[in-house]
Protein backbone atom coordinates (compact mmCIF):
# COMPACT_ATOMS: atom_id res chain seq x y z
CA UNK A 1 0.00 0.00 0.00
CA UNK A 2 0.96 3.61 -0.88
CA UNK A 3 0.53 6.58 1.30
CA UNK A 4 2.19 9.72 2.38
CA UNK A 5 2.01 11.72 5.51
CA UNK A 6 2.94 15.65 5.87
CA UNK A 7 2.58 15.72 9.94
CA UNK A 8 2.17 19.28 10.08
CA UNK A 9 -0.27 21.53 8.21
CA UNK A 10 0.89 24.49 9.21
CA UNK A 11 4.79 26.02 10.42
CA UNK A 12 5.65 29.05 11.46
CA UNK A 13 8.98 30.12 11.42
CA UNK A 14 11.03 33.73 11.87
CA UNK A 15 13.33 34.90 8.95
CA UNK A 16 16.55 33.74 9.03
CA UNK A 17 15.85 30.38 11.32
CA UNK A 18 15.94 26.75 9.74
CA UNK A 19 13.28 24.94 8.36
CA UNK A 20 11.88 21.68 8.63
CA UNK A 21 8.84 20.17 7.03
CA UNK A 22 7.96 16.56 7.49
CA UNK A 23 6.48 13.91 5.63
CA UNK A 24 6.45 10.31 6.39
CA UNK A 25 5.71 7.49 3.69
CA UNK A 26 4.45 4.01 3.25
CA UNK A 27 5.46 1.98 0.05
CA UNK A 28 5.64 -1.93 -0.66
CA UNK A 29 8.26 -1.18 -3.21
CA UNK A 30 11.57 0.99 -3.45
CA UNK A 31 9.45 4.76 -4.19
CA UNK A 32 10.84 7.72 -6.02
CA UNK A 33 10.08 10.77 -3.51
CA UNK A 34 9.29 14.62 -4.45
CA UNK A 35 9.05 17.60 -2.86
CA UNK A 36 7.18 20.56 -4.77
CA UNK A 37 6.62 24.14 -3.86
CA UNK A 38 3.28 25.70 -4.28
CA UNK A 39 3.05 30.03 -4.13
CA UNK A 40 -0.27 31.75 -4.11
CA UNK A 41 -2.11 30.86 -7.40
CA UNK A 42 0.64 29.18 -9.02
CA UNK A 43 0.83 25.80 -10.13
CA UNK A 44 2.98 23.21 -8.02
CA UNK A 45 7.18 23.71 -9.04
CA UNK A 46 9.38 20.50 -8.53
CA UNK A 47 12.24 21.28 -5.45
CA UNK A 48 13.89 18.34 -5.74
CA UNK A 49 13.40 14.53 -6.10
CA UNK A 50 15.04 11.03 -4.56
CA UNK A 51 15.36 7.73 -6.74
CA UNK A 52 17.61 5.52 -4.68
CA UNK A 53 20.78 7.28 -5.77
CA UNK A 54 22.10 9.38 -2.68
CA UNK A 55 20.02 9.89 0.15
CA UNK A 56 20.65 13.51 0.63
CA UNK A 57 19.11 15.17 -2.07
CA UNK A 58 19.81 19.36 -2.67
CA UNK A 59 17.26 21.23 -4.15
CA UNK A 60 16.66 24.51 -5.56
CA UNK A 61 16.66 27.48 -3.48
CA UNK A 62 18.43 26.03 -0.45
CA UNK A 63 16.23 23.36 0.13
CA UNK A 64 17.62 19.53 1.09
CA UNK A 65 16.26 16.59 2.12
CA UNK A 66 17.55 13.06 3.19
CA UNK A 67 15.87 9.58 2.72
CA UNK A 68 15.86 7.39 5.75
CA UNK A 69 14.25 3.83 5.01
CA UNK A 70 14.44 3.02 8.39
CA UNK A 71 12.05 6.00 9.37
CA UNK A 72 10.20 6.14 6.32
CA UNK A 73 10.57 9.79 6.51
CA UNK A 74 12.16 12.13 3.76
CA UNK A 75 12.07 15.61 5.62
CA UNK A 76 12.62 18.61 3.83
CA UNK A 77 15.17 21.03 5.36
CA UNK A 78 16.50 24.45 4.73
CA UNK A 79 18.97 26.45 7.18
CA UNK A 80 17.64 29.61 7.02
CA UNK A 81 14.23 30.40 5.82
CA UNK A 82 13.52 33.44 3.43
CA UNK A 83 10.31 35.48 3.07
CA UNK A 84 10.27 34.40 -0.47
CA UNK A 85 10.22 30.75 1.19
CA UNK A 86 6.45 31.20 2.15
CA UNK A 87 3.87 29.01 0.19
CA UNK A 88 2.53 25.77 0.69
CA UNK A 89 4.61 22.10 0.52
CA UNK A 90 3.76 18.90 -0.74
CA UNK A 91 5.41 15.75 -0.55
CA UNK A 92 5.06 12.66 -3.01
CA UNK A 93 5.80 9.71 -3.09
CA UNK A 94 5.73 7.31 -6.34
CA UNK A 95 6.00 3.41 -6.51
CA UNK A 96 5.07 0.53 -8.53
CA UNK A 97 5.71 -2.45 -11.10
CA UNK A 98 5.28 -3.24 -14.60
CA UNK A 99 3.96 -0.02 -16.14
CA UNK A 100 2.31 2.81 -14.40
CA UNK A 101 3.91 4.04 -11.22
CA UNK A 102 1.05 5.23 -8.43
CA UNK A 103 1.84 8.73 -7.23
CA UNK A 104 0.52 9.95 -4.27
CA UNK A 105 0.47 13.42 -3.04
CA UNK A 106 0.52 14.60 0.78
CA UNK A 107 -2.40 17.02 2.00
CA UNK A 108 0.48 19.62 2.20
CA UNK A 109 1.92 22.08 4.57
CA UNK A 110 1.87 25.91 4.34
CA UNK A 111 4.95 27.52 5.49
CA UNK A 112 4.88 31.00 7.29
CA UNK A 113 8.25 33.47 7.49
CA UNK A 114 7.72 35.97 9.81
CA UNK A 115 10.16 38.70 9.40
CA UNK B 1 9.57 26.50 -23.21
CA UNK B 2 5.99 27.10 -23.32
CA UNK B 3 5.69 23.79 -21.01
CA UNK B 4 2.08 23.47 -20.15
CA UNK B 5 -0.53 25.84 -20.24
CA UNK B 6 -4.39 25.48 -19.42
CA UNK B 7 -7.09 28.25 -20.14
CA UNK B 8 -9.32 29.28 -18.86
CA UNK B 9 -7.58 30.32 -15.86
CA UNK B 10 -10.62 31.29 -14.26
CA UNK B 11 -14.27 30.39 -15.22
CA UNK B 12 -17.27 30.94 -13.08
CA UNK B 13 -20.56 28.77 -14.51
CA UNK B 14 -23.94 27.69 -13.32
CA UNK B 15 -25.24 23.85 -12.50
CA UNK B 16 -25.86 21.66 -14.96
CA UNK B 17 -23.89 23.72 -17.49
CA UNK B 18 -21.29 21.91 -19.76
CA UNK B 19 -17.92 23.05 -18.76
CA UNK B 20 -14.42 22.37 -20.78
CA UNK B 21 -11.23 22.74 -19.11
CA UNK B 22 -8.26 22.79 -22.07
CA UNK B 23 -4.48 21.32 -21.07
CA UNK B 24 -1.96 21.54 -24.01
CA UNK B 25 1.74 20.77 -23.37
CA UNK B 26 4.73 21.20 -25.75
CA UNK B 27 7.09 18.52 -24.69
CA UNK B 28 5.40 16.00 -26.42
CA UNK B 29 5.47 14.13 -23.02
CA UNK B 30 3.33 10.61 -22.98
CA UNK B 31 1.47 10.94 -19.89
CA UNK B 32 -0.97 13.62 -19.18
CA UNK B 33 -3.00 13.88 -15.98
CA UNK B 34 -5.72 16.13 -14.48
CA UNK B 35 -6.01 16.68 -10.75
CA UNK B 36 -7.95 18.83 -8.72
CA UNK B 37 -7.01 20.72 -5.42
CA UNK B 38 -9.37 21.42 -2.72
CA UNK B 39 -8.85 22.03 1.31
CA UNK B 40 -8.05 19.29 3.03
CA UNK B 41 -7.80 17.11 0.72
CA UNK B 42 -4.59 17.97 -1.05
CA UNK B 43 -4.37 17.01 -4.94
CA UNK B 44 -6.38 14.44 -5.99
CA UNK B 45 -6.30 12.42 -9.75
CA UNK B 46 -9.24 12.71 -11.96
CA UNK B 47 -8.11 10.80 -14.45
CA UNK B 48 -4.93 10.28 -16.41
CA UNK B 49 -3.29 9.34 -19.84
CA UNK B 50 -0.41 7.34 -21.14
CA UNK B 51 -0.64 7.98 -24.39
CA UNK B 52 -2.98 9.31 -27.30
CA UNK B 53 -5.85 7.26 -27.39
CA UNK B 54 -5.47 5.87 -23.82
CA UNK B 55 -7.17 6.89 -20.90
CA UNK B 56 -8.09 5.50 -17.31
CA UNK B 57 -9.96 6.38 -14.42
CA UNK B 58 -8.30 8.30 -11.05
CA UNK B 59 -9.43 8.57 -7.93
CA UNK B 60 -12.34 11.09 -8.27
CA UNK B 61 -13.45 10.50 -12.28
CA UNK B 62 -17.07 10.77 -11.35
CA UNK B 63 -18.90 13.60 -13.39
CA UNK B 64 -16.04 13.79 -15.76
CA UNK B 65 -14.77 13.20 -19.16
CA UNK B 66 -11.71 13.11 -20.85
CA UNK B 67 -10.57 13.10 -24.39
CA UNK B 68 -6.62 12.64 -26.28
CA UNK B 69 -6.92 12.53 -29.63
CA UNK B 70 -3.13 14.15 -30.31
CA UNK B 71 -0.34 13.61 -27.72
CA UNK B 72 -0.17 17.29 -26.46
CA UNK B 73 -3.61 17.77 -25.60
CA UNK B 74 -5.92 16.73 -22.70
CA UNK B 75 -9.20 18.39 -22.37
CA UNK B 76 -11.26 17.54 -18.98
CA UNK B 77 -15.02 18.15 -19.42
CA UNK B 78 -17.72 18.50 -16.78
CA UNK B 79 -20.65 17.07 -18.65
CA UNK B 80 -22.87 18.69 -16.00
CA UNK B 81 -21.31 21.10 -13.31
CA UNK B 82 -22.09 20.51 -9.81
CA UNK B 83 -21.33 22.93 -6.77
CA UNK B 84 -18.92 19.91 -5.30
CA UNK B 85 -17.22 20.59 -8.51
CA UNK B 86 -16.31 24.13 -7.62
CA UNK B 87 -12.18 23.69 -7.40
CA UNK B 88 -9.05 24.51 -8.93
CA UNK B 89 -7.76 21.83 -11.28
CA UNK B 90 -4.61 21.07 -12.58
CA UNK B 91 -3.06 19.65 -15.21
CA UNK B 92 0.21 17.81 -15.47
CA UNK B 93 2.19 15.86 -17.73
CA UNK B 94 5.61 13.66 -17.21
CA UNK B 95 7.96 12.24 -19.83
CA UNK B 96 7.06 8.54 -18.44
CA UNK B 97 6.52 6.79 -15.45
CA UNK B 98 7.85 3.51 -15.60
CA UNK B 99 9.42 2.33 -12.35
CA UNK B 100 12.26 3.46 -10.71
CA UNK B 101 12.67 6.06 -13.28
CA UNK B 102 11.56 8.87 -10.73
CA UNK B 103 10.50 11.02 -13.89
CA UNK B 104 9.26 14.77 -12.46
CA UNK B 105 5.46 15.64 -13.28
CA UNK B 106 5.59 18.74 -14.45
CA UNK B 107 2.13 21.23 -13.55
CA UNK B 108 0.09 24.12 -15.34
CA UNK B 109 -0.99 26.94 -13.94
CA UNK B 110 -4.34 25.89 -12.91
CA UNK B 111 -8.19 26.68 -13.86
CA UNK B 112 -10.14 28.06 -11.33
CA UNK B 113 -14.00 26.97 -11.49
CA UNK B 114 -16.43 28.18 -9.46
CA UNK B 115 -19.97 26.75 -9.92
CA UNK B 116 -23.05 28.70 -8.67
Amino acid sequence: AQSVTQLDSHVSVSEGTPVLLRCNYSSSYSPSLFWYVQHPNKGLQLLLKYTSAATLVKGINGFEAEFKKSETSFHLTKPSAHMSDAAEYFCVVSDGVGGYQKVTFGTGTKLQVIP
Amino acid sequence: DAGITQSPRYKITETGRQVTLMCHQTWSHSYMFWYRQDLGHGLRLIYYSAAADITDKGEVPDGYVVSRSKTENFPLTLESATRSQTSVYFCASSESLGVGTGNTIYFGEGSWLTVV
